[in-house]
C-alpha cells in the first residue's frame, strides 16, 4: 500500500472548519483514500473514504485532487470531541483475502481543538 | 452501524501469567478479524490477522507462540499473551471486516484493551 504523509499537528478554534492535508504521491489506481481518527485510549474510528470523487458524509467531507496524489479531510465546524489523532490510509481492495482489512497506520496528524 | 467490543477493557497481571483478550464483532460476522498493538505516543502497529477456522497469519517479528490468536467463530476472536512480561503492556486493539461487505467498505474498530504487567 502507498504511504502518506501528513503534518504531525494543528491547531483549530472551535466552531471553525479543519482542514486536514494528506500526500500520497504514490498512489495506485486501485488504491482508496480512508480516514480514521484516534480519540485518546480509545480504538480507531472510522470517518470517510474516497477513490477519486470528493465525499461527504455526516461527520466530514473528503476533497480529493485531481491527480489523487494529495487529499483533504474536512470537519466543517470543528468541536471540542474532535481532538484527536487523525490518519490518512491508502488501502489496494483486491479479491478478498487476507489483505483485506489490513491498515498500514502512519503517525498520523494530532488535532487540537481549543475554545 | 457495526459494533465490535471487546473485554477486558482493562487488566493488570503478574509477570509470568497469561491474559486473555476477546473481540467479539456484535451485530455482524466477521470471517476475519485484526490485532493491533500501541504503545505509548506511537501509531498502531498490525500483530496479525485471524482468520475463522483457520490458524491466523502473523507479522514478521511477531512471536505466534507468546501471542496466541483463536477464531472459533465468525463473531469471537481471542488473544491470549503468554507468559506476560512488563515489555508486553500495551494497548491492544482488534478489528473486523464484515462477511459480505463489498470490499470498499470500512472497519470495525474495538474500544481496546490496556494490558499492564506488573
Amino acid at each position: 500500500d502507498a504511504k502518506t504523509t501528513q503534518p504531525p499537528s494543528m491547531d483549530c478554534a472551535e466552531g471553525r472548519a479543519a482542514n486536514l492535508p494528506c500526500n500520497h504521491s504514490t498512489i495506485s489506481g486501485n488504491e482508496y483514500v480512508y480516514w480514521y481518527r484516534q480519540i485518546h485510549s480509545q480504538g480507531p474510528q472510522y470517518i470517510i473514504h474516497g477513490l477519486k470523487n470528493n465525499e461527504t458524509n455526516e461527520m466530514a467531507s473528503l476533497i480529493i485532487t485531481e491527480d489523487r496524489k494529495s487529499s483533504t479531510l474536512i470537519l466543517p465546524h470543528a468541536t471540542l470531541r474532535d481532538t484527536a489523532v487523525y490518519y490518512c490510509i491508502v488501502r489496494a481492495l483486491g479479491a478478498g483475502g487476507t489483505s483485506y482489512g489490513k491498515l498500514t497506520f502512519g503517525q498520523g496528524t494530532i488535532l487540537t481543538v481549543h475554545p | 452501524g457495526a459494533v465490535v467490543s471487546q473485554h477486558p477493557s482493562r487488566v493488570i497481571c503478574k509477570s509470568g501469567t497469561s491474559v486473555k483478550i476477546e473481540c467479539r464483532s456484535l451485530d455482524f460476522q466477521a470471517t476475519t478479524m485484526f490485532w493491533y498493538r500501541q504503545f505509548p505516543k506511537q501509531s498502531l502497529m498490525l500483530m496479525a490477522t485471524s482468520n475463522e477456522g483457520s490458524k491466523a497469519t502473523y507479522e514478521q517479528g511477531v512471536e505466534k507462540d507468546k501471542f496466541l490468536i483463536n477464531h472459533a467463530s465468525l463473531t469471537l476472536s481471542t488473544l491470549t499473551v503468554t507468559s506476560a512480561h512488563p515489555e508486553d503492556s500495551s494497548f491492544y486493539i482488534c478489528s473486523a471486516s464484515r462477511l459480505g461487505l463489498t470490499n470498499t467498505g470500512e472497519l470495525f474498530f474495538g474500544e481496546g484493551s490496556r494490558l499492564t504487567v506488573l
